[in-house]
């Protein structure tokens, strides 16, 4: 099945840097790519996502750039704010009937002031 | 909006007690989903359904099973909990079909003593 390996598991910036999580995938026919942040107490929520036919997806702070060949994908926050302290899961799936999502084990990200 | 609700937020259940996590979502999705996430490891497929009263193995089924008699509904059971399954359980539902969100609930901590 399919693995899916995310770095760092902690990180640390200071408000207004940037901030970069990475993950590996394993499964080759994987083609859809999202990122949940679940913010302390709450509910995992989509952030971004992207799709095998595409590169680069940017939403205003957050981008998400996707090397098929490599198997990797990551995603970039900017300009960060104390509200972007959170813990951030990667996942993949492929064309499925229910289209299962693996998880990556999550990052937390610390923005301080 | 999407609503995922969980019947329970906070449970205390002893070993070896039978144990029920309801799920119900309002937006008449085919995929329904039970998640374990714990603390470094992310989160983790248990059991996932795509119709009513279809289910699949998700990556941890054993110690656990699942019922699906309407589409709304998706419970998890602990036919005899243990220790090893004190964790927070998040359900999550989707449209069937690749690249459709999936929304979770906001979570069951489960403690077994």
């Amino acid at each position: 099945g399919e693995n899916v390996e995310q770095h760092p598991s902690t990180l640390s910036v200071q408000e207004g840097d940037s901030a970069v999580i990475k993950c590996t995938y394993s499964d080759s026919a994987s083609n859809y790519f999202p990122w949940y942040k679940q913010e302390l107490g709450k509910r995992p929520q989509l952030i971004i996502d992207i799709r095998s036919n595409v590169g680069e997806k940017k939403d205003q702070r957050i981008a998400v750039t996707l090397n098929k060949t490599a198997k990797h994908f990551s995603l970039h926050i900017t300009e960060t704010q104390p509200e972007d302290s959170a813990v951030y899961f990667c996942a993949a799936s492929r064309t499925g009937t229910a289209s299962k999502l693996t998880f990556g084990t999550g990052t937390r990200l610390q923005v301080t002031l | 909006d999407v609503k995922v609700t969980q019947s329970s937020r906070y449970l205390v259940k002893r070993t070896g007690e039978k144990v029920f996590l309801e799920c119900v979502q309002d937006m008449d999705h085919e995929n329904m989903f039970w998640y374990r996430q714990d603390p470094g490891l992310g989160l983790r497929l248990i059991y996932f359904s795509y119709d009513v009263k279809m289910k699949e193995k998700g990556d941890i089924p054993e110690g656990y099973s699942v019922s699906r008699e309407k589409k709304e509904r998706f419970s998890l059971i602990l036919e005899s909990a243990s220790t090893n399954q004190t964790s927070m359980y998040l359900c999550a539902s989707s449209k069937q079909g690749t690249g459709n969100t999936i929304y979770f609930g906001e979570g069951s901590w489960l403690t077994v003593v």
